[in-house]
């Protein structure tokens, strides 16, 4: 099914590892961000894509980065993961943004030990 | 400051009533669709019901409908004749920075009560 796929689903880490989510989607959208979900907090925006070969930082940029691989795929690292990087992360796209919104990946969860 | 503001951090219903989650914002976009997204328990997040601030009419999708104010910056949901499967988070945005990127509420838990 067409859609958005972020993998993995679940992750455990230790304090000071480091991991990549990924994500890819076949809609052909333009644009792809990365946002995480905190209890009371809604979604927060860590980085955006616009288009394929551009990335912007977004409200809470701080310990990640992101690659825009190719068209399809848009990827978030944590180089030193931290126990207030414990959260649950989601991957969108749109193709331009205005009527359609996003489409969501399933999310992920982190934790950080 | 671009916010959006969920002012129920949980509400409740009995099943078949109806229920009003609030939602107010602020963009400087002169154009734009506003959004509610539903998560249910599966943590999906899932396209509920849009609203062009252009239009005056306010949108519905089956069960599910709108009360926009535009010059309030208001943009509530109204769930008609609740059912079980609506229990879930919901959560408005709307677009900020060109347009480019979403802002969402801290959302609404909404338990349905049999």
């Amino acid at each position: 099914n067409a859609g958005v796929t972020q993998t993995p689903k679940f992750q455990v880490l230790k304090t000071g590892q480091s991991m990549t989510l990924q994500c890819a989607q076949d809609m052909n959208h333009n644009s792809m961000y990365w946002y995480r979900q905190d209890p009371g907090m809604g979604l927060r925006l860590i980085y955006y894509s616009a288009s394929e070969g551009t990335t912007d930082k977004g409200e809470v940029p701080n310990g990640y980065n992101v690659s825009r691989l190719n068209k399809r795929e848009f990827s978030l690292r944590l180089e030193s993961a931290a126990p207030s990087q414990t959260s649950v992360y989601f991957c969108a796209s749109s193709p331009k943004l205005g009527a359609f919104g996003y489409t969501f990946g399933s999310g992920t969860r982190l934790t950080v030990v | 400051a671009q916010t959006v503001t969920q002012s129920q951090p949980e509400m409740s219903v009995q099943e078949a009533e109806t229920v009003t989650l609030s939602c107010t914002y602020d963009t400087s976009e002169s154009d734009y669709y506003l959004f509610w997204y539903k998560q249910p328990p599966s943590r999906q997040m899932i396209l509920v019901i849009r609203q062009e601030a252009y239009k005056q009419q306010n949108a519905t999708e089956n069960r599910f409908s709108v009360n926009f104010q535009k010059a309030a910056k208001s943009f509530s949901l109204k769930i008609s004749d609740s059912q079980l499967g609506d229990a879930a988070m919901y959560f408005c945005a709307c677009p900020i920075q060109g347009a480019q990127k979403l802002v969402f509420g801290q959302g609404t838990r909404l338990t349905i009560n049999p």
